[in-house]
């Protein structure tokens, strides 16, 4: 059974350019959560879609957006992008929601 | 203010040395979990453990579950270089899982 996949592992990005991340669950899961992890705050929370609806926010500015697609595959968006939003993005599916999650490698976001 | 608070932020100890990471919090969670996150790589689950008190083992990992619900502590027994990495408690806060900042473990052989 594959895992969560994130695409791309690696990015490269102008300040006040936009970038979108992918992410597919593990067959079978609805629902994703997004989450930035930088070294100084540690894992934070973006958002979570479950069936094509975004069912919880962290607090992020709305420069940070997302969607889910029906076959449960998410997108996330950065645009304007600011030299603080360099990080690692993981990207977490489950089955309906469930506290325990499974983790895609991540995409590691740099804005130069 | 964090949430989940662990410590020690960082740990570097010998092969072979027994050590205990903690997660402490002042607000009760219903379950907590602990990931295990290697470089490069995204944290993967090694536990949850949900009622108060509770211990769980894993090989040479025991996870307790404090009587109130508040914290957890994870111990290591006989650590070993692949026992590096970084270690996250995780808990259901609002809907949301809320994650501490994490305990950066190094073994040294």
């Amino acid at each position: 059974k594959a895992g969560v996949t994130q695409t791309p592992r690696y990015l490269i990005k102008t300040r006040g350019q936009q970038v979108t991340l992918s992410c597919s669950p593990i067959s079978g899961h609805r629902s994703v959560s997004w989450y930035q992890q930088t070294p100084g705050q540690g894992l934070q929370f973006l958002f979570e879609y479950f069936s094509e609806t975004q069912r919880n926010k962290g607090n992020f500015p709305g420069r940070f957006s997302g969607r889910q697609f029906s076959n449960s595959r998410s997108e996330m968006n950065v645009s304007t992008l600011e030299l603080g939003d360099s990080a690692l993005y993981l990207c977490a599916s489950s089955l309906t929601g469930e506290i325990e999650a499974f983790f895609g490698q991540g995409t590691r976001l740099t804005v130069v | 203010t964090q949430l989940l608070e662990q410590s020690p932020q960082f740990l570097s100890i010998q092969e072979g040395e027994n050590l205990t990471v903690y997660c402490n919090s002042s607000s009760v969670f219903s379950s907590l979990q602990w990931y295990r996150q290697e470089p490069g790589e995204g944290p993967v689950l090694l536990v949850t453990v949900v009622t108060g008190g509770e211990v769980k083992k894993l090989k040479r990992l025991t996870f307790q579950f404090g009587d109130a619900r508040k914290d957890s502590s994870l111990h290591i027994t006989a650590a070993q270089p692949g026992d590096t990495g970084l270690y996250l408690c995780a808990g259901d806060r609002d809907d949301k899982i809320i994650f501490g900042k994490g305990t950066r473990l190094h073994i040294l052989p």
